[in-house]
């Protein structure tokens, strides 16, 4: 069964800390991608990345980064974490042109 | 940014009771359009890709219809059950891109 894995279910950090988050994923796929999903807002694209060592901004990158280092792992940053950030984060990957597998997701509270 | 809108945003209905959503998106440059379905504490789970004009498909009581020239897609439920409760997000595919509108939480009481 093909898995996108993320790391943490729930996380709770406070302002001003690195958050560092995790998505692996088994299927060797070439892209993938994370979002945050907000109430009313719906998936909001942070980055993603078509290949490793490749990223590219989304529509909300602000205040994020991000790093693929291996094919399987893309990492999300927070380089200091504000209360504005507490969202659910999504991770996806996905083949060319074939829909997304997601992750289940991380409910991250900045307090 | 492509404007993809999806309506309502929540709906509440009986059990038993058939609905169905919208999907609006812009039709220009159509490629895909995607349907997910996400309940609570789980990931997003893919229920249809279409890409031709006037695609229906089907998967048991839940189906979808697909009209690129004026830019939406239907999804219906028919005779709902508690456990369709659950977000339905909608997604225009371009390339190795998927724009999401903001979803139509669905909750169904027994």
């Amino acid at each position: 069964d093909v898995k996108v894995t993320q790391s943490s279910r729930y996380l709770v950090k406070r302002t001003g800390e690195k958050v560092f988050l995790e998505c692996v994923q088994d299927m060797d796929h070439e892209n993938m991608f994370w979002y945050r999903q907000d109430p009313g807002l719906g998936l909001r694209l942070i980055y993603f990345s078509y290949d490793v060592k490749m990223k590219e901004k989304g529509d909300i990158p602000e205040g994020y980064s991000v790093s693929r280092e291996k094919k399987e792992r893309f990492s999300l940053i927070l380089e200091s974490a504000s209360t504005s950030q507490t969202s659910m984060y999504l991770c996806a990957s996905s083949l060319v042109s074939i829909g997304y597998t997601f992750g289940s997701g991380t409910r991250l509270t900045v307090v | 940014i492509l404007n993809v809108e999806q309506s309502p945003q929540s709906l509440h209905v009986q059990e038993g009771d058939s609905t169905n959503f919208t999907c609006s998106f812009p039709s220009s440059n159509f490629y895909a359009l995607h349907w997910y379905r996400w309940e609570t504490a789980k990931s997003p789970e893919a229920l249809f890709v279409m890409t031709l004009n006037g695609d229906e498909k089907k998967k048991g009581r839940i189906s979808a219809t697909l009209n690129t020239k004026e830019g939406y897609s239907y999804l219906y439920i028919k005779g709902s059950q508690p456990e369709d409760s659950a977000t339905y997000l909608c997604a225009l595919g371009a390339g190795n891109m998927l724009t999401f509108g903001g979803g139509t939480r669905l909750m169904v009481k027994p």
